[in-house]
């Protein structure tokens, strides 16, 4: 059964960068799916970050896209998310998820636990 | 706020039939699939169908979901404590390039 377990400082100061690593266990990374973060902040809605193809392609949230680096590494079966220039108002629970239907607008199944990311100093 | 509309609440008794809205537009749901998600609290979202009608093996043929021009609907029926929990709908949107979600319909099994 694929998993995918989210791991990361929880705790990140202003103006400094929050970087995520997510790691699928049950199954390769390689499978031509897309791989995706998406983050919730305390009390509030979802929001998408970012997804990744196992070839390296991209497609992040425009609003972020500045800020975002997601990266994958087959070798370890992992993927990664950097956010820099983090504020307040990023602090939320990160998750990573896989894409299952082959294309970054396809649902998200199944997801990582989530790791919540506090900004403050 | 939200792009995809839900109605904050929704409730039902053991057995029941409860159907949760999700309102959008053209650029989401009227062109792209709409998948829905329950989290439980303090528990990740998990997905449960979309509106293909696909769904993980472990949930069960009594979740349903359709959609009909811009608006999508996930109906449970045969209501069950363990469906209780927060449902979520998500579409991409061709406009903004961006996903969509909606704000969550509290369900409660009275």
């Amino acid at each position: 059964q694929l998993q995918l377990q989210v791991s990361g400082p929880g705790l990140v100061k202003p103006s400094e960068t929050l970087s995520l690593t997510c790691t699928v266990s049950g199954g390769s990374i390689s499978s031509f799916y897309y791989w995706a973060w998406i983050r919730q902040a305390p009390g509030k809605g979802l929001e998408w970050i970012g997804s990744i193809f196992d070839t390296g392609t991209t497609h992040d949230n425009p609003s972020l896209r500045s800020r975002v680096t997601i990266s994958v590494d087959t070798a370890n079966n992992q993927f990664s998310l950097k956010l820099d220039s983090v504020t307040v108002a990023d602090t939320a629970v990160y998750y990573c998820a896989r894409q299952p239907g082959g294309s970054w607008y396809d649902w998200f199944d199944p997801w990582g636990q989530g790791t919540l990311v506090t900004v403050a100093s | 706020q939200f792009l995809l509309t839900q109605p904050p609440s929704a409730s039902g008794t053991p057995g029941q039939r409860v159907t949760i809205s999700c309102s959008g537009s053209y650029s989401n749901i009227g062109t792209n699939t709409v998948s829905w998600y329950l989290q439980l609290p303090g528990t990740a979202p998990e997905f449960v169908i979309h509106t293909n009608d696909d769904r993980p093996s472990g949930v069960p043929d009594r979740f349903s979901a359709s959609k009909s021009g811009t608006s999508a609907s996930l109906a449970i029926s045969g209501l069950r404590s363990e469906d209780e929990g927060d449902y979520y709908c998500a579409s991409w949107d061709d406009s903004l390039n961006n996903w969509v979600f909606g704000g969550g319909t509290k369900l409660t099994v009275l």
